[in-house]
This record gives structure tokens, C-alpha cells and sequence, in this order.
């Protein structure tokens, strides 16, 4: 069954630094993929998304992530954290129908 | 509407009540979901509609779940015989279509507290 797996249900990072979060699919086909982020009191919203388009995919707030099959992985990066940034955020999967499946979640702290 | 609509924001109620939750989607939408935020457990999904298809309920924790979508627009979501383990946010979403590759438009949630 299609699937996301993220590593790490908090990562605490200091301000500037680099912020990567992780996140693995298990899929048979092709997948399309996606990060939500939801900042606190507030609903999801998109990240970004992969349909196989381009595999490094630019998304909002200076995010990115980057589609390696090989490694069944699309972890999502930043270069320089913001305390902004604090958030949870989620990795998803569309599977067959449609549905939109939702990894554990890994919520982010940014010290200054 | 400008986007997904739900409420009540808030419900709390006792054990063994049925509570009615209530989802306004983006106008033109054909698409709704239905999810269970909790701590520590993520984004549960519960059901999903798509047009004039049959739901997808493979999501529903069990048979004190139940949900409708009437005129292809509003839905809601009921728990029967609430319990306390019910307790969570509900989020709704919806999306344009079968468009597989297309964004999910999330509400702000219905947070339940079952006492």
C-alpha cells in the first residue's frame, strides 16, 4: 500500500541554520507528493508538490524538496530557518482514488 | 464561499451524545474530505466524496461514524454514542476534482472534546 513515513516528530533547529525535514514513500507507481504546513491556531495549507514535472520542486516561504527515486524520499529543506518557520508540518501522498494520505507529522522549533 | 467553512468551532459534550459536525465546502468543488487531527497520531483520514461516486468510508474508525454530502456541496460528519477517545479536531477540505495532482483547501477544524 502507498504510504509516507516522516523521521523525526520534532526537529529543533536555531535560527539560520538549515532546516531539514524528512520523509520516505513507499509507492508501486509513480507517485505524486506533497508537504502541508500548519502553523499554530491555523488550518493546512500547501507547501509544495511533486507530479513528476521536475524532481527538485520550489514551494513557498523559500522551501524546497526534492524527489529522488532511488531513495523513495522527498525531504523538504530550507537554507535558512526563519522563526517564522515554527510549525508542523506534513508529508503526503495521493494514492489510487485520489486520496490524499498523510505521514505522522514533525513539528519544528526555531531557536533564536 | 472565499473558502472551506465549518463549524461549530468548538463542541464539547457529554459521553453517549451524538454530535453533528458540519462542512461548507469551496463553491465549485467536487471533491471533500473528511480527517481526525489527534495529538500524537497526525492526520487520520476518514472518508473522501468525489462527485456523484460512492465515498470512500474506508477511513471511519467505526460503525458510530457516519457522513453525508448532500447536493454535492455541504457534509456532515455524525459520531453516534460519543466517547471520549472521539476527542479531537475534525478537519474538512475540499479540491476541485479527480484532478489527482491537484491542492487540498483545508478548514479551520471542528475541535471536539467528548467529557
Amino acid at each position: 500500500a502507498q504510504s509516507v513515513t516522516q523521521l523525526g516528530s520534532h526537529v529543533s533547529v536555531s535560527e539560520g541554520a538549515l532546516v531539514l525535514l524528512r520523509c520516505n514513500y513507499s509507492s508501486s507507481v509513480p507517485p505524486y507528493l506533497f508537504w502541508y504546513v500548519q502553523y499554530p491556531n491555523q488550518g493546512l495549507q500547501l507547501l509544495l508538490k511533486y507530479t513528476s514535472a521536475a524532481t527538485l520542486v520550489k514551494g513557498i516561504n523559500g522551501f524546497e524538496a526534492e524527489f529522488k527515486k532511488s531513495e523513495t524520499s522527498f525531504h523538504l529543506t530550507k537554507p535558512s530557518a526563519h522563526m517564522s518557520d515554527a510549525a508542523e508540518y506534513f508529508c503526503a501522498v495521493i494514492i489510487q482514488g485520489g486520496k490524499l494520505i498523510f505521514g505522522q507529522g514533525t513539528e519544528l522549533s526555531v531557536k533564536p | 464561499g472565499a473558502g472551506v467553512s465549518q463549524s461549530p468551532s468548538n463542541k464539547v459534550t457529554e459521553k453517549g451524545k451524538d454530535v453533528e459536525l458540519r462542512c461548507d465546502p469551496i463553491s465549485g468543488h467536487t471533491a471533500l474530505y473528511w480527517y481526525r487531527q489527534s495529538l500524537g497520531q497526525g492526520l487520520e483520514f476518514l472518508i473522501y466524496f468525489q462527485g456523484n461516486s460512492a465515498p470512500d468510508k474506508s477511513g471511519l474508525p467505526s460503525d458510530r461514524f457516519s457522513a453525508e454530502r448532500t447536493g454535492g456541496s455541504v457534509s456532515t460528519l455524525t459520531i453516534q454514542r460519543t466517547q471520549q477517545e472521539d476527542s479531537a479536531v475534525y478537519l474538512c477540505a475540499s479540491s476541485r476534482g479527480a484532478d489527482y495532482t491537484g491542492e487540498l483547501f483545508f478548514g479551520e477544524g471542528s475541535r471536539l472534546t467528548v467529557l
